[in-house]
């Protein structure tokens, strides 16, 4: 059974930086084609993706938020840790890791429950 | 970016319905394009992906259709816990992109 968890603060203060934790369970991402994502959806609007990683760390970015994202993995501990930089007001939203593969429709096929980050002074 | 937009953007029906929502790409996507289900304080699930492939689980009133750039995600027989938002989503490029959502009530 595959499940994700995303785990970091619910209130970052404007120009701080944001680092979430997604631990999951019932894969690896060692395994030939696996990657993890983020997504994020601020209140009233529709989904972003931000990042995904690869089980051979090739990375991905959203090119309208690359200067600010990292992503990064810990196959030991069966997490991804993603953070931005220089946090304002408009990302304040319900961030999800997911699970998702190399090939196929790229798709996300398992999504962790969401982990609403406010960012307010 | 691949823009996709979705038509419309909220839909009222009654239970047993067939409910159609439409979904364009601004360019041609191929066969990577997927639907996802969206309830209030929950994860995203994925419906169908690949145009027209059921996720493991889906009731078969789900179905999909098209192709290029234009498609359909059909419910034949609306039930009361289909409320909630759709979403349609291109994994043939980066970023993948997803449409605006249609709120089904």
């Amino acid at each position: 059974q595959i499940t994700l968890r995303e785990s970091g603060p619910t209130l970052v203060k404007p120009t701080q930086t944001l680092t979430l934790t997604c631990t999951f369970s019932g894969f690896s991402l060692t395994t030939s084609g696996v990657g993890v994502g983020w997504i994020r959806q601020p209140p009233g609007k529709t989904l972003e993706w931000l990042a995904l990683i690869y089980w051979d760390d090739d990375k991905r970015y959203n090119p309208s938020l690359r200067s600010r994202l990292n992503i990064a993995k810990d196959t030991s501990k069966n997490q991804v840790v993603l953070t931005m930089t220089n946090l304002d007001p408009v990302d304040t939203a319900t961030y999800y890791c997911a699970h998702s593969f190399y090939y196929g429709s790229g798709n996300f096929d398992y999504w962790g429950q969401g982990t609403l980050v406010t960012v307010s002074s | 970016d691949i823009q996709m937009t979705q038509s419309p953007s909220s839909l009222s029906a009654s239970v047993g319905d067939r409910v159609t929502i439409t979904c364009r790409a601004s360019e041609t996507i191929s066969t990577y394009l997927n639907w996802y289900q969206h309830k209030p304080g929950k994860a995203p699930n994925l419906l169908i992906y690949a145009v027209s492939n059921l996720q493991s689980g889906v009731p078969s009133r789900f179905s999909g259709s098209g192709s290029g750039a234009h498609f359909t995600l059909t419910i034949s027989s609306l039930q009361p816990e289909d409320s909630a938002t759709y979403y349609c989503q291109q994994g043939y490029s980066s970023p993948r992109t997803f449409g605006q959502g249609t709120k089904v009530e």
